[in-house]
This record gives C-alpha cells, sequence and structure tokens, in this order.
C-alpha cells in the first residue's frame, strides 16, 4: 500500500511570490490534515479537510488556503510569500477521520523563502 | 500556557536503560493523546495512542495516562540506539484539532 505522497520534496521561492503544495493520501483515506514544521515552533496545525469539506483550521493567517478533491487529493497554497514561510510542510491523512490524531505523514516538502 | 508542554531535553539514557518521556496538557477537555517519533530528516510516525486513563502496553512502550492531572507519559523499556530520535506528544482537544508538543529529543547510549 503506498504512502501519502507529497510534490514537490524541494523548493525555493523569493518573497512575494506564491507557491502550491499538493498531496495525495493512502488509498481509502479521506481526511487530510497539514502541518508547518519549523525548529523553534514544532509542528503547527495549518487545516484538515475531510470529504472535500475544510473541517478545521489553525491560526494561520488567509494567505495559507486549501482544498480537497474529490479523490481526496488535497492542495495547500501560500501566496504572498514571507521569509518565515521557510518550513517543512507536512501532509497527514486519516482513514475514516472518526479519531482525529491517527495519522499517516508525508515525507513533506521544504520550502525556502529567499 | 503552551497547549501541550514537552521538554526539549536531550534526555539522554544508556542502552538497556528505561527512557521516560512527560507531557502536560491545557485543554481539561481533551480525549485522545498520542506519541509520535521523529527520526531526524523524516516525518512523525504514531508509535503509540491512549484514550483512557491508565496504562496502555504496545511491546517495549508504555503510554500513561492521567487526565486529572493533565499529563501523559511514554515509557520505553530497554532503550536501544534505534530509539533516539525525538518523541512529539499530541493532544486532540475539545475542539476536535490536534495539537503537538515541540517533542522531547532522546539519545540512548551505547
Amino acid at each position: 500500500k503506498a504512502g501519502v505522497t507529497q510534490t514537490p520534496r524541494y523548493l525555493i521561492k523569493t518573497r512575494g511570490q506564491q507557491v502550491t503544495l499538493s498531496c495525495s493520501p493512502i488509498s481509502g483515506h479521506r481526511s487530510v490534515s497539514w502541518y508547518q514544521q519549523t525548529p523553534g515552533q514544532g509542528l503547527q496545525f495549518l487545516f484538515e479537510y475531510f470529504s472535500e469539506t475544510q473541517r478545521n483550521k489553525g491560526n494561520f493567517p488567509g494567505r495559507f488556503s486549501g482544498r480537497q478533491f474529490s479523490n481526496s487529493r488535497s492542495e495547500m497554497n501560500v501566496s504572498t510569500l514571507e521569509l518565515g514561510d521557510s518550513a517543512l510542510y507536512l501532509c497527514a491523512s486519516s482513514q475514516t477521520g472518526r479519531v482525529v490524531g491517527e495519522l499517516f505523514f508525508g515525507e513533506g516538502s521544504r520550502l525556502t523563502v529567499l | 500556557q503552551k497547549e501541550v508542554e514537552q521538554n526539549s531535553g536531550p534526555l539522554s539514557v544508556p542502552e538497556g536503560a528505561i527512557a521516560s518521556l512527560n507531557c502536560t496538557y491545557s485543554d481539561r477537555g481533551s480525549q485522545s493523546f498520542f506519541w509520535y517519533r521523529q527520526y531526524s530528516g523524516k516525518s512523525p510516525e504514531l508509535i503509540m495512542s491512549i484514550y483512557s486513563n491508565g496504562d496502555k502496553e504496545d511491546g517495549r512502550f508504555t503510554a500513561q495516562l492521567n487526565k486529572a492531572s493533565q499529563y501523559v507519559s511514554l515509557l520505553i523499556r530497554d532503550s536501544q540506539p534505534s530509539d533516539s530520535a525525538t518523541y512529539l506528544c499530541a493532544v486532540t482537544g475539545t475542539a476536535s484539532k490536534l495539537t503537538f508538543g515541540t517533542g522531547t529529543r532522546l539519545q540512548v547510549t551505547l
């Protein structure tokens, strides 16, 4: 069974640009969550999608957005990039979404903003 | 006060010893508790979940939960060098959001 797949794995952008990250969950998993991981702040929750609906949202500015498609694949977008957006962005999927916490993480997309 | 607090470590234990990792949380209505292991340069991996007060054992790992004290811990028996990693405590609060602590780095020495 294939794991959670995130693309791209690494990317470099400049301030003011925008970026789109993609996540394909484990087959059969309908819940997808996104996290930002930085050395200082640890794992910070961005948002969670279940059956194409945003079920929960963290405390990030509106520049951070996401969506989920009918096949459960998800994308997140960050507009007007700032230096502080440099981080590892992790996507995680879970089977039914009933238990919020049993997550399977992808390898992440490492974003560097110059 | 942080929602989920962990000592950042590093916690250094000799091979074969018991490693004890601790976590406190602030949301008294929290219902679900998890331990994730993250090796350097890798993504987090779920190793234990616990939902009710008491102990839950899985191989060399034991999770302990005390909701009255808002405290959850992870014991690793017979620690091995391969256990060296950062251990993340995660809690599902009343808003159904999973909140992670910043992690405790464990070093198992030979």
